[in-house]
């Protein structure tokens, strides 16, 4: 079965400096891999995706992630960390990977600090 | 959250009591999923639908059930036999796979259902 880590259960970063949320994966085919990021007491918002093509996935609100097949690791991305980034951020994979249901990490909790 | 509704934002429920939670899209999906969060954990799966009149369970499906009459619609029931159902319920909606794999679902508001 796919499954997902999320070595990191917080995140600390001063506003403006870069963030990294770390991902790593383990399929057994070719990866369908997914950022999501969810707000107090909401639903969670879709970021980006990464099913083929370029190892830079570029999504919503500025976030990037970089897909490293060696390394299987799908880390999250921004160059300047904003205050409203704060929130509860969601690391997914198919299973399997045509299948209809996701995997989700335990999540990572960012704390942009002004 | 746009697209998918969920019923209502806050439930309370009594000993040995049956509560429904709804969830409506109107992004013409045919896939609709029941997820439940607790604190520190991530989503785990209750009950998934690909198509109207059929379900699937997750792997949390015991002591809660589901229909789907309607494609628009996929209600939850917490019955009774979930002894702890004190969490944030979460509904999802998707197109179908295909071979591209590269759909996505999408959430609801969510669910806080509490007991008395």
């Amino acid at each position: 079965a796919q499954s997902v880590a999320q070595p990191e259960d917080q995140v600390n970063v001063a506003e403006g400096n870069p963030l990294t949320v770390k991902c790593t994966y383990s399929v057994s085919g070719n990866p369908y891999l997914f950022w999501y990021v969810q707000y107090p007491n909401r639903g969670l918002q879709f970021l980006l995706k990464y099913i083929t093509g370029d190892n830079l996935v570029k999504g919503s609100y500025g976030f990037e992630a970089e897909f490293n097949k060696s390394q299987t690791s799908f880390h999250l991305k921004k160059p300047s960390a904003l205050v409203s980034d704060s929130a509860l951020y969601f690391c997914a994979v198919r299973d399997p990977p045509y299948g209809q249901n996701f995997v989700f990490g335990p999540g990572t909790r960012l704390s942009v600090l002004p | 959250d746009g697209g998918i509704t969920q019923s209502p934002k806050y439930l309370f429920r009594k000993e040995g009591q049956n509560v429904t939670l709804s969830c409506e899209q109107n992004l013409n999906h045919d896939a609709m999923y029941w997820y439940r969060q607790d604190p520190g954990q991530g989503l785990r799966l209750i009950y998934y639908s690909q198509i109207v009149n059929d379900f699937q369970k997750g792997d949390i499906a015991e002591g809660y059930s589901v229909s789907r009459e309607k494609k628009e619609s996929f209600p939850l029931t917490v019955t009774s036999a979930q002894k702890n159902p004190t969490a944030f319920y979460l509904c999802a909606s998707s197109i179908r796979a295909t071979r591209n794999g590269g759909e996505t679902q999408y959430f609801g508001p969510g669910t806080r259902l509490l007991v008395l």
